[in-house]
């Protein structure tokens, strides 16, 4: 089993619609997560963490967690096009040698369409 | 969030030979890592550059191949050595200040082995 696991998608929306970007993660006791926005040519880009079991609103942005399930989603309201990016999980260890150190899903592609 | 710069930003290398990417952070960071980010692929982490100690490594990826120094707390380089077209790639720096504290990603070194 992945460390982190994402769709790859592509996942495509309308303009205006919520995207619903999903993680799932096989460590129960990670205790960090964030999500990283990467467009085609650049590098990643935090736009949410969230340490704590629930939601976590910044903007069009809602995080939300749920460590019994070890899930994590990222919403995105009122999406726009410039929101077409590459989404990457990111899991941060808690254990071990690497102690803290971040885990990348496959991320997902997320294309939304005017 | 620290600002991390690294260069090059992209070159193209000859089979054999060793390049070294170099990040400068704008500001004392307890934690740095160096990831790669394969054509299509998600990042994988290399290494955690140790100030003032040998790199830890991540399984599949050796000193001899990836040799790291981390001088200061604001300072590291990557060096990748005896280059074969499977190391072309894209190699990322990220730091992180403290333990609890969201990681940032430079803008990465794009390298190409012919």
């Amino acid at each position: 089993q992945k460390e982190v696991e994402q769709n790859s998608g592509p996942l495509s929306v309308p303009e205006g619609a919520i995207a619903s970007l999903n993680c799932t993660y096989s460590d129960r006791g990670s205790q960090s997560f964030f999500w990283y926005r990467q467009y085609s040519g650049k590098s990643p880009e935090l736009i949410m963490f969230i340490y704590s079991n629930g939601d976590k609103e910044d903007g069009r942005f809602t995080a939300q967690l749920n460590k019994a399930s070890q899930y994590v989603s990222l919403l995105i309201r009122d999406s726009q096009p410039s929101d077409s990016a590459t989404y990457l999980c990111a899991v941060k260890r808690n254990y071990g040698g690497s102690q803290g150190n971040l885990i990348f899903g496959k991320g997902t592609k997320l294309s939304v369409k005017p | 969030s620290a600002v991390i710069s690294q260069k090059p930003s992209r070159d193209i290398c000859q089979r054999g030979t060793s390049l070294t990417i170099q990040c400068q952070v704008d500001s004392q960071v307890t934690m740095m890592f160096w990831y790669r980010q394969q054509p299509g692929q998600s990042l994988t982490l290399i290494a955690t550059a140790n100030q003032g100690s040998e790199a830890t490594y991540e399984s599949g990826f050796v000193i001899d191949k990836f040799p790291i120094s981390r001088p200061n707390l604001t300072f590291s380089t990557l060096t990748v050595s005896n280059m074969s077209p499977e190391d072309s790639s894209i190699y990322l720096c990220s730091a992180r200040d403290t333990f609890n504290q969201p990681q940032h990603f430079g803008d990465g070194t794009r390298l190409s082995i012919l």
